[in-house]
């Protein structure tokens, strides 16, 4: 039963582009929506998270935009940087947090 | 600034060992989590626990048990290793309504 389908598996951006990464998910009980960011040797941090009453939160070069109807959500990062290469994790939750399988992203310098 | 500490960064143990795996957080979180990381899996949830002495099945709990003695910490535990459990093992914590915060990860190999 795989109640997060995450999209790409993996994703390589020019320095100074647009990266987006998907999230779709089956739950509609899911009340909270982070993305989060791996880097070799460490653990997952929270990078940007969001709430279902609202379409979209920018932080930066990062934003998440929501739509409810499609369940789905996605995570643009503006800009790419070389220190932006990770593994990214949608995580939506209700009680019990359910992860993505990943995207590994690389930006070419 | 929340951490969340696992004891061992890398360990090597052999197969039919019992093998603990120990995290702290300083936070006073109620929640914590144990899951393992695989390529292409993903983070998949062994077990976790809202309460001292609590415990409850995530996903893939065969094979591995639990302690929380004291809120602080909690032990994963692998009975009798099998190669099929080698992986990186990440701990977690968190507060109600709150994002998780993770360790760095165990990276484990059973010989």
């Amino acid at each position: 039963q795989q109640q997060v389908k995450q999209s790409p598996q993996s994703l390589i951006v020019q320095k100074g582009g647009i990266s987006i990464i998907n999230c779709a998910y089956e739950n509609t009980a899911f009340d909270y929506f982070p993305w989060y960011q791996q880097f070799p040797g460490k653990g997952p941090a929270l990078l940007i998270a969001i709430r279902p009453d609202v379409s979209e939160k920018k932080e930066g070069r990062f934003t998440i935009s929501f739509n409810k109807s499609a369940k789905q959500f996605s995570l643009h990062i503006m800009d790419s940087q070389p220190g932006d290469s990770a593994t990214y994790f949608c995580a939506p939750r209700d009680d019990k947090i359910i992860f993505g399988k990943g995207t590994r992203l690389h930006i070419l310098p | 600034d929340v951490k969340v500490t696992q004891s061992s960064r890398y360990l090597v143990k052999r197969t039919g060992e019992k093998v603990f795996l120990e995290c702290v957080q300083d936070m006073d979180h109620e929640n914590m989590f144990w899951y393992r990381q695989d390529p292409g899996l993903g983070l998949r949830l062994i077990y976790f626990s809202y309460d001292v002495k609590m415990k409850e099945k995530g996903d893939i709990p065969e094979g591995y048990s639990v302690s929380r003695e004291k809120k602080e910490r909690f032990s994963l535990i692998l009975e009798s290793a099998s190669t099929n459990q080698t992986s990186m093992y990440l701990c977690a914590s968190k507060d109600s309504n709150q994002p998780q915060h993770f360790g760095d990860g165990t990276r484990l190999s059973i010989l």
